[in-house]
Order: C-alpha cells, then structure tokens, then sequence
C-alpha cells in the first residue's frame, strides 16, 4: 500500500487557516486521497476525498499537487471544535466488491488555541 | 438520521472471558469494518464484510478473534479467552458499498475494552 507522510502536530490560532500537508510520493494513478480527523473520544469522520482536481465541501478544501504527490487539506477558518487528529489515507481501487479498508496512519495533531 | 451505533460503550472484564461487541450500521449500508484503536498502535483494520461476500479477515491479529454479520445488517466481534494486550478501542463503521474507492466510512463512537 502506498504511505502517506503527515507531520505529527500542528498549531493554529481561533478563526485563521490551517493548512494541514501530506506526502504520498508513491501514489499510483488509482489511488483516492481520504482525509478523516478524530476528534477526542469520538470515532473518525470523514472530511473529504480527491483523486486529480481540487475539491470543496462544506467542512474544508483539499488541494491536489499537480503530480499527486502531495495533497494539502484547508481549514479555512479554524476553530476550537477542530481540535482533533487528521489522517491523510489512500484508498487504493482493488476491483468491484474488493478493498475498501482504510489504512490509518499516525495522522498529525491539531490544536487550536483561543 | 441515526449513525453508527455500537454497544456497550465500556466493557470491563477478567483476562480469559469471553467477549461480544456489537455493531448496528447505517440502514442501507452494505459495507461494514471493524478497527481496533490502541495506545501506541494507531487504528488497526481488523475484518470487513461486503454483502453476501466472504469477509475480509486479514486484520484479524489471533483466531481468538471472530466476527460475524447476521442478515447483511448487525455485527458482533467475538474475542475469546481475552488477553491484556487485547485492551483498546473497537470502532465499527459502515459504508454505502466498497464497490468503489470513494464512499466514505460512517464510524461508531467505539467500543472501550479494559482486561482486567
């Protein structure tokens, strides 16, 4: 399975951006990038999801690199509900009715101060 | 609408018993994975059933570990003779179908299991 890099934690400041960056050098052209986050005590929630072209939903924006190899999720205005840790996953097509388990790894900690 | 609902919440017991989670997905939802969340391991996929499809159980770590999913709609882990080391958060979720790399995974607020 292709790895993705996330740096381990992050800061941000109550209503400003935050942009949260993952490396996934070893991508191949299947591959959809997920990002879910988990905030403290509660199961993960999913936060969107790319293949090529950016992305905009009511939560965030996902910024694709053009060559795939790194993708960039936006907070575009943090608050202290977003504390939480944010996995950068690919989820890798295997075929009708296969796959479909999502590979965590240790995702980067985000806090939010007031 | 109702999410993913998991029981119980906390599940305290006695290294060697048995244990049964239980998991309700989303109505509709043909998809459904456990994961297993501990200290130091990260969330770990565990097994994942699709349909009338044999399960995927490659996650699973012992044959301690059974899971089964009745009608296409509830699921309930299975740890037998627990250990220590099977001390850790059990998440469930659910998706609309793994037909597709792209439907995102509905997750339960988990299932804490302490073995004393």
């Amino acid at each position: 399975d292709a790895k993705t890099t996330q740096p381990n934690s992050m800061e941000s400041n109550e209503e400003e951006p935050v942009h949260l960056p993952c490396n996934h050098s070893t991508i191949s052209g299947t591959d959809y990038i997920h990002w879910y986050r988990q905030l403290p005590s509660q199961g993960p929630e999913y936060v969107i999801h790319g293949l090529t072209s950016n992305v905009n939903n009511r939560m965030a924006s996902l910024a694709i690199a053009e060559d795939r190899k790194s993708s960039t999720l936006i907070l575009h205005r943090a608050t202290l509900r977003d504390a939480a840790v944010y996995y950068c996953i690919l989820r890798a097509y295997e075929g009708y009715n296969q796959g479909g388990k999502l590979i965590f790894g240790q995702g980067t900690e985000l806090s939010v101060k007031p | 609408g109702a999410g993913v609902s998991q029981s119980p919440s906390n599940k305290v017991t006695e290294k060697g018993k048995d244990v049964e989670l239980r998991c309700d997905p989303i109505s509709g939802h043909t998809a459904l994975y456990w994961y297993r969340q501990s200290l130091g391991q990260g969330l770990e996929f565990l097994i994942y059933f699709q349909g009338n499809s044999a399960p995927d159980k490659s996650g699973l770590p012992s044959d301690r570990f059974s899971a089964e999913r009745t009608g296409g709609s509830v699921s309930t882990l299975t740890i037998q003779r627990t250990q220590q080391e099977d001390s850790a958060v059990y998440l469930c979720a659910s998706s609309l179908g793994a037909a597709y790399s792209n439907q995102p995974q509905h997750f339960g607020d988990g299932t804490r299991l302490s073995i004393l």
